[in-house]
């Protein structure tokens, strides 16, 4: 069964830190990974997508890399803000099709 | 663009009643699809549909119905609601593998659907 494995579940830093999301998953035949962020109650937003092709992917204080080969990826935020804490979901969808497997999520508190 | 609309936000059903949620996107993607969310479970893929008159089951199918008429619109139907489909339902939707566009996959805001 496709499984994908996100760790911490929960994460509460202070205001500044620099800090890591892990996604591991089982599938070797992932096609691109995303990750998305959900604030309570709302929807899902789009941070990275990593394609098959690429290796990480940056966009402001985000950085996500992803290694096929050890089956991890990796979301980097750098210098948290209060602004940041959601909760964080990776997904990836296989070659041959678009369907998403998601992780459970890492609930993040940055606190002022 | 408005991007990936649903409605309605909120609905309250006793079992057995049924009704459609809405889902709607301009942004001409040929996929879209449909998700349940649950506490503890994350979210798992009911339907989903490769383009117009095209659609097919996901992990957790079951009493839930689609159809996909136009480029722009997937309706989920609920044909006799059970308390366990109470949950929070998502659609979303991409450009398909192959064309246009590089399989960004957007997400509208949800509905909450409570089943008594």
């Amino acid at each position: 069964k496709q499984e994908v494995t996100q760790i911490p579940a929960a994460l509460s830093v202070p205001e500044g830190e620099n800090l890591v999301l892990n996604c591991s998953f089982t599938d070797s035949a992932i096609y691109n990974l995303q990750w998305f962020r959900q604030d309570p109650g709302k929807g899902l937003t789009s941070l990275l997508l990593i394609q098959s092709s690429q290796r990480e992917q940056t966009s402001g204080r985000l950085n996500a890399s992803l290694d096929k080969s050890s089956g991890r990826s990796t979301l980097y935020i750098a210098a948290s803000q209060p602004g940041d804490s959601a909760t964080y979901l990776c997904a990836y969808d296989q070659g041959g099709s678009e369907k998403l497997v998601f992780g459970k999520g890492t609930k993040l508190t940055v606190n002022p | 663009n408005a991007g990936v609309t649903q409605t309605p936000k909120f609905q309250v059903l006793k079992t057995g009643q049924s009704m459609t949620l809405q889902c709607a996107q301009d942004m001409n993607h040929e996929y879209m699809s449909w998700y349940r969310q649950d506490p503890g479970m994350g979210l798992r893929l009911i339907h989903y549909s490769v383009g117009a008159g095209i659609t097919d089951q996901g992990e957790v199918p079951n009493g839930y119905n689609v159809s996909r008429s136009t480029t722009e619109d997937f309706p989920l139907r609920l044909l006799s609601a059970a308390p366990s489909q109470t949950s929070v339902y998502f659609c979303a939707s991409s450009y398909s593998r192959g064309a246009a566009g590089d399989g960004e996959q957007y997400f509208g805001p949800g509905t909450r659907l409570t089943v008594t």
